[in-house]
């Protein structure tokens, strides 16, 4: 069964605190995206990886960094989380830039 | 610079009737349209999608989307909603130098 799995669902933080975000996909795709999804906002694109260690900015970098060292996994690192951070995360992966997405679940991500 | 914009934040149609989503948006180029699906606490997927050719593109559960150049817009349509289709439903530009840009959603209540 082809999925993007998204770990973990739920989280809650302190504003400060160091915030990991896993994601995987098992279908060999090279291109992964982190996306967050704002009321009002639709997503907007926070980085994208065109594959391991191959990272470039997205339209919201400031306040996170990516790390990508196999291809079926991309983190999301937020240091020192604020609470403007509080919002729901998606990741997604495709075959290539050309190609449809494939979106995980969402981790909603509280900063309190 | 690309936008998509869904002008109806949220639709509200009974069990059986038609449905028409708006979408539009500004690009100078050819644009690649998708329409996505996102039911509570999943993340989005595709339901159809435009990239060339005949203007009317048919999805999944019956949705189909008419892409229109003259007039910017690619609406997305049902003949019978069913209750199962509440949902939020995002239209999705993607330029052809692979810059995809997310509307801001529509959410959809079909009653019974």
């Amino acid at each position: 069964d082809m999925k993007v799995t998204q770990m973990p669902r739920y989280l809650i933080k302190r504003m400060g605190e160091n915030v990991l975000l896993e994601c995987g996909q098992d279908m060999s795709h090279e291109t992964m995206y982190w996306y967050r999804q704002d009321p009002g906002l639709g997503l907007q694109l926070i980085y994208i990886s065109y594959d391991v260690d191959s990272n470039s900015e997205g339209d919201i970098p400031k306040g996170y960094r990516v790390s990508r060292k196999k291809r079926e996994h991309f983190s999301l690192i937020l240091d020192s989380a604020k609470t403007n951070q509080t919002s729901v995360y998606f990741c997604a992966s495709s075959l290539g830039a050309h190609s449809d997405y494939t979106f995980g679940s969402g981790t909603r991500l509280l900063v309190i | 610079a690309q936008s998509v914009t869904q002008p109806d934040a949220r639709v509200t149609v009974s069990e059986g009737a038609s449905l028409q989503l708006r979408c539009k948006y500004s690009y100078s180029g050819t644009p690649y349209l998708f329409w996505y699906v996102q039911y509570p606490r999943q993340g989005l997927q595709l339901l159809l999608k435009y990239y060339s050719g005949d203007p009317v593109v048919q999805g999944v559960n019956g949705f189909e989307a008419e892409f229109s150049k003259s007039n910017s817009s690619f609406h997305l349509r049902k003949a019978s909603v069913h209750w199962s289709d509440s949902a939020v439903y995002f239209c999705v530009l993607r330029s052809n130098t692979n810059k995809v840009v997310f509307g801001t959603g529509t959410r959809l209540q079909v009653l019974p």
